[in-house]
């Protein structure tokens, strides 16, 4: 079993819908949660991140972590087309790697 | 753009060549890793350098040899690879290990790689 789960898409979605992309893992020892993305031609950049469980708002996007379901989740709001990026997350248990999820492909249609 | 510098931007290589990758980071960071990036697969850490001291090999095949002269440079050196090495090999650096609360890493834009 992988140590973290995330469908690759690719996922399409009309401007201005509500995008949810999710992860889930299965160490309970992660304590770190982070979103990147990845925009094509280009490395990750960090978009979100969250200590143990709850919820961290920044503008549009709402990151959620669920550490009793070991499940987190990066709400995007008003989908915009230059939202289209490949996301992923990942995750760190304190020490010095950080495991990451395939990426999740999205695009905005407008 | 981030800060990290890679290239070439992309590399055409024969099985028996060998080649060069090179990172270089303007932010002052004191760690910096190679991944490797394949379609539908997670980020595979390859090699982690700490003040220039490799901290990590992650069972990384002998055909790539890494080399960090000093904490802005990092090189990935290639040779007789395969074509399942084909990939996007990306530098990442942190402005010290990544440890509790530091989390953030800055990637360049990587290198995509294909052997031929």
């Amino acid at each position: 079993q992988k140590e973290v789960e995330q469908d690759p898409g690719p996922l399409s979605v009309p401007e201005g819908a509500i995008v949810s992309l999710n992860c889930t893992y299965s160490n309970s020892a992660f304590q770190y949660f982070m979103w990147y993305r990845q925009y094509s031609r280009k490395g990750p950049e960090l978009l979100m991140y969250t200590y143990s469980s709850g919820n961290k708002e920044d503008g549009r996007f709402t990151a959620q972590v669920d550490k009793s379901s070991k499940y987190i989740s990066l709400f995007i709001r008003d989908s915009q087309p230059s939202d289209s990026a490949t996301y992923l997350c990942a995750m760190m248990k304190g020490n010095e790697k950080l495991t990451f999820g395939t990426g999740t492909r999205l695009t905005i249609i407008p | 753009e981030t800060g990290v510098t890679q290239t070439p931007r992309h590399l055409v290589m024969g099985m028996t060549n060998k080649k060069s990758l090179k990172c270089e980071q303007h932010l002052g960071h004191n760690a910096m890793y190679w991944y490797k990036q394949s379609a539908k697969k997670p980020l595979e850490l390859m090699f982690v350098y700490n003040f220039k001291e490799q901290t990590e090999n992650n069972s990384v095949p002998s055909r790539f040899s890494p080399e960090c002269p000093n904490s802005s440079h990092l090189f990935l050196h290639l040779h007789t690879l395969q074509p399942e090495d084909s990939a996007l090999y990306l530098c990442a650096s942190t402005s010290n290990p990544l440890r509790d609360g530091n989390t953030e890493a800055f990637f360049g834009q990587g290198t995509r790689l294909t052997v031929v």
